[in-house]
């Protein structure tokens, strides 16, 4: 089943209005990844945390690792209309050499 | 350099028909995944393969099977086609671990009726 599970599940929000999406694993993950897929779209990677506590940025979008590696977060800051998407966490789980992907949380942003 | 491509963009299959799906990456990656994305869905991996001649099971595997006897290509076959199959398809890969950084291709959109 499912081991990766993100919430919320649908976001709408007024533009520039602030927007966070959290990422939680059952297990301990060895690193997280970020990705963001527009409507019609294919997955573009977005960034990769590794340290348990783990904190960056990209312009307008944080991104943290929690510290026992279990969960993480993104937040945008002052959403744009340009954000609109679904963003997937995506974590590889322990020892294991496979990537499992988040369910996903799909922000529509409103002019 | 073209990256991950795959083809076709679009199929219809009648039930019981199969396929091959293409994917090809010019970027000398070791790593080539299948994910499946049904609708409003996140991404499901079907088979990976590690290098040429190599290849696993991912989550959802059955009534699909791959081969990787280049480096570059990696095609997903799909025998018996069933409605259940009816997803949006990508290819992916990496350059030496699972844990770098996944390129996707466009997709294949498929539909089973």
């Amino acid at each position: 089943g499912q081991q990766v599970m993100q919430i919320p599940q649908y976001q709408h929000v007024q533009e520039g209005e602030d927007f966070t999406t959290y990422c939680n694993s059952s297990t301990t993950l060895s690193n997280i990844q970020w990705y963001k897929q527009r409507p019609g779209g294919h997955p573009v990677f977005l960034i990769q945390l590794v340290k348990s506590g783990e904190v960056k940025k990209q312009k307008r979008l944080t991104f943290q690792f929690g510290e026992a590696k279990k969960n993480s977060s993104l937040h945008i800051t002052a959403t744009q209309t340009t954000d609109v998407g679904t963003y997937f966490c995506a974590g590889t789980l322990g020892n294991t050499d496979k990537l499992i992907f988040g369910t996903g949380t799909r922000l529509q942003v409103f002019p | 350099n073209a990256g991950v491509t795959q083809t076709p963009k679009f199929r219809i299959l009648k039930i019981g028909q199969s396929m091959t799906l293409q994917c090809a990456q010019d970027m000398n990656h070791n790593y080539m995944y299948w994910y499946r994305q049904d609708p409003g869905m996140g991404l499901k991996l079907i088979y990976y393969s590690v290098g040429a001649g190599i290849t696993d099971k991912g989550e959802v595997p059955n009534g699909y099977n791959v081969s990787r006897s280049t480096t570059e290509d990696f095609p997903l076959r799909l025998e018996l086609a069933a409605p259940s199959q009816t997803s949006v398809y990508f290819c992916a890969s990496s350059y030496i671990t699972i844990t770098d950084t996944q390129y996707f291709g466009p997709g294949t959109r498929l539909t089973v009726l």
